[in-house]
């Protein structure tokens, strides 16, 4: 069955710096990958998604994320972080049932933003 | 915009009382789904359904049932509450086999 792993339950960086959140996907077929960011008090709102075609996917807000297949990644990268991206933030990846296909998250990494 | 309604932000009920969570969306989209969501064990699917009446275990179903009588509304019952269910509960929404749009949870509290 399909699922992320994603490494580092917390990064820390200061402001202008690269971002980095490590996601890792298993699945026995071409994966369908997302990153999720979660603000305090407030609901998944959606960064970005790969489905097929470019590895390479821009999202809101600055960030982007490349698939490869090769490592089974799907990291997510902003050039240089602001104190508003401070958050947790969820690796997902789609998995397929019986009759319905459903999200499946990582266990998430919080990130902290220093000024 | 898509919009997924949860119908109560905090929620606080006693041990072995059944407990409805409400959930709405306004896109009729095909699939619906219920999530808790710990920390350190972000978020984990109980049940989802991908057409009325239909559903499909996730991967903590016990304790959890679902309804689903329209398409629009997505329900999470627990029949007995117990305080290991006390979490943050996410309702989503989505098209097949695309992103989910997920409403702003509730917090349920089971003392």
């Amino acid at each position: 069955a399909q699922s992320v792993t994603q490494l580092g339950s917390h990064v820390s960086v200061s402001e202008g710096a690269l971002v980095l959140l490590r996601c890792n996907y298993s699945s026995s077929v071409p994966p369908y990958l997302f990153w999720y960011v979660q603000y305090p008090n407030q609901g998944l709102q959606l960064l970005l998604k790969y489905t097929t075609g470019a590895t390479l996917v821009k999202g809101i807000n600055g960030f982007e994320a490349e698939f490869k297949k090769s490592e089974t990644s799907f990291h997510l990268t902003k050039p240089s972080a602001h104190m508003s991206d401070a958050a947790e933030y969820f690796c997902a990846v789609i998995r397929g049932g019986q009759a319905g296909t459903a999200l499946i998250f990582g266990k998430g990494t919080t990130l902290s933003v220093s000024s | 915009d898509v919009k997924v309604t949860q119908s109560s932000r905090y929620l606080v009920k006693r041990t072995g009382e059944k407990v409805f969570l409400e959930c709405v969306q306004d896109m009729d989209h095909e699939n619906m789904f219920w999530y808790r969501q710990d920390p350190g064990l972000g978020l984990r699917l109980i049940y989802f359904s991908y057409d009325v009446k239909m559903k499909e275990k996730g991967d903590i179903p016990e304790g959890y049932s679902v309804s689903r009588e329209k398409k629009e509304r997505f329900s999470l019952i627990l029949e007995s509450a117990s305080t290991n269910q006390t979490s943050m509960y996410l309702c989503a929404s989505s098209l097949r086999s695309t992103e989910a749009f997920f409403g702003q949870g509730t917090r349920l509290t089971v003392v």
